[in-house]
Formats: C-alpha cells, sequence, structure tokens
C-alpha cells in the first residue's frame, strides 16, 4: 500500500536534540493524520493527532500538517534515549480507512 | 485514550486448523474496527475494515473466505483465519475508531494488543 509513504531510516540523533520525521500521503481528500509509536513486538500507541493546516503541539511533540503539499510531519524536542521505536504514520482517507507508512525507525543515543 | 483489548496474546496451532482472535472495545462504541497484520520489521498491512452490522470491507489481496470477519456488535469485532497455513503466521493486530474529533469520520484510532499467530 502506497498511500503513506515515510523514510524508513533507521534515523539517529543525540540525547537532547531535534528528531524530525516527514511523511506524505496520495489521497488529496483525507482529513485526519496521526504519528503512532511503536516498540519492538508491541502495539502501536497513539502520539499525535492533526486535522487542520500548521503546527499542534504537546508537550515535547510538534505535528505539522500542509493538505496543499499532502505532508505531515513530527518533531520531537529533547529527545531522550526512551523515544527510540518505530514511529508510524497514519492518514484517515476520505473513504474511511486508515492507512499506515512503513515506519521510521528512530534510535535516541545517550 | 480509550481501551481496546485483544484475545489471544499468541496462539500456536496446526496447518489447517481455524483461530479466531477476538477484539473489544471496552470503554466506547466503535462502528468501525480495522485489522491489521504485521510482518517483522514491517509496517502495518490494513487487511480489512470492519463495520458493526454489515460485511466488512477487504483491501485488496486479502482473501474474504480464509480471513472471515464478523463485526456482531458496537464492541466486539472478530477475525477468524480459516484452514491456517504457515505462511499465515503473523502478528493480527486489530483497532477501534473512536468517535469524536473535531471533523466529522476522524475519531482516532486504537489498538488492541495484538496476537501472535504461529501456524506449524
Amino acid at each position: 500500500q502506497k498511500e503513506v509513504e515515510q523514510n524508513s531510516g533507521p534515523l539517529s540523533v543525540p540525547e537532547g536534540a531535534i528528531a524530525s520525521l516527514n511523511c506524505t500521503y496520495s489521497d488529496r481528500g483525507s482529513q485526519s493524520f496521526f504519528w503512532y509509536r511503536q516498540y519492538s513486538g508491541k502495539s502501536p500507541e497513539l502520539i499525535m493527532s492533526i486535522y487542520s493546516n500548521g503546527d499542534k503541539e504537546d508537550g515535547r511533540f510538534t505535528a505539522q500538517l500542509n493538505k496543499a503539499s499532502q505532508y505531515v510531519s513530527l518533531l520531537i524536542r529533547d529527545s531522550q534515549p526512551s523515544d527510540s521505536a518505530t514511529y508510524l504514520c497514519a492518514v484517515n482517507t476520505a473513504g474511511n480507512q486508515f492507512y499506515f507508512g512503513t515506519g521510521t525507525s528512530l534510535t535516541v543515543i545517550p | 485514550g480509550a481501551v481496546v483489548s485483544q484475545h489471544p496474546s499468541r496462539v500456536i496451532c496446526k496447518s489447517g486448523t481455524s483461530v479466531k482472535i477476538e477484539c473489544r472495545s471496552l470503554d466506547f462504541q466503535a462502528t468501525t474496527m480495522f485489522w491489521y497484520r504485521q510482518f517483522p520489521k514491517k509496517s502495518l498491512m490494513l487487511m480489512a475494515t470492519s463495520n458493526e452490522g454489515s460485511k466488512a470491507t477487504y483491501e485488496q489481496g486479502v482473501e474474504k473466505d480464509k480471513f472471515l470477519i464478523n463485526h456482531a456488535s458496537l464492541t466486539l469485532s472478530t477475525l477468524t483465519v480459516t484452514s491456517a497455513h504457515p505462511e499465515d503466521s503473523s502478528f493480527y493486530i486489530c483497532s477501534a475508531k473512536s468517535a469524536g474529533g473535531p471533523i466529522s469520520n476522524t475519531g482516532e484510532l486504537f489498538f488492541g494488543e495484538g496476537s501472535r499467530l504461529t501456524v506449524l
């Protein structure tokens, strides 16, 4: 499924740095967008949802949405080793399906 | 966040047998549930979208006669892997969509714990 695309990484950042994760999607009618975190062998857990163009901040996390460019991103400030995981971008399409990107593996180096 | 319970978490079966996986939304009513399959180090692949009281919508390439989905109530959906074979071994994850969000049809997706199926 190519509805949602992400760089698979791996992405490595030092502790305290900003990690930037990117995602593009193909269904222009999509209205809701999500970032999930998944640890190995576990189910994904929701980090953030975003519905409108612009930035949405929640603690150390900032999601950015640009519907014209069909682009979603997630910034993690002051990265911690516990943030090391796979980050999945998800899009709820106009047809009410939820599609996920391939995930970006993030490693935060102490 | 909302709670979704999935059972069993692990199952090992012999080739040719059928396995049923249950997915329950514990504290909200889920009109839509989704079933995903995930292979090691791969992303979640949507198998089907399950709407309460109607037939599931299967993604291209997913055999509906092999992966039977039933969504009989607003809190329960089941996936039955019929005549399982070793290639069906995978991590199956259900999710339920909550109502709400600022825009119609933009409820968030909450996941069950996943079921790891091993077919011998």
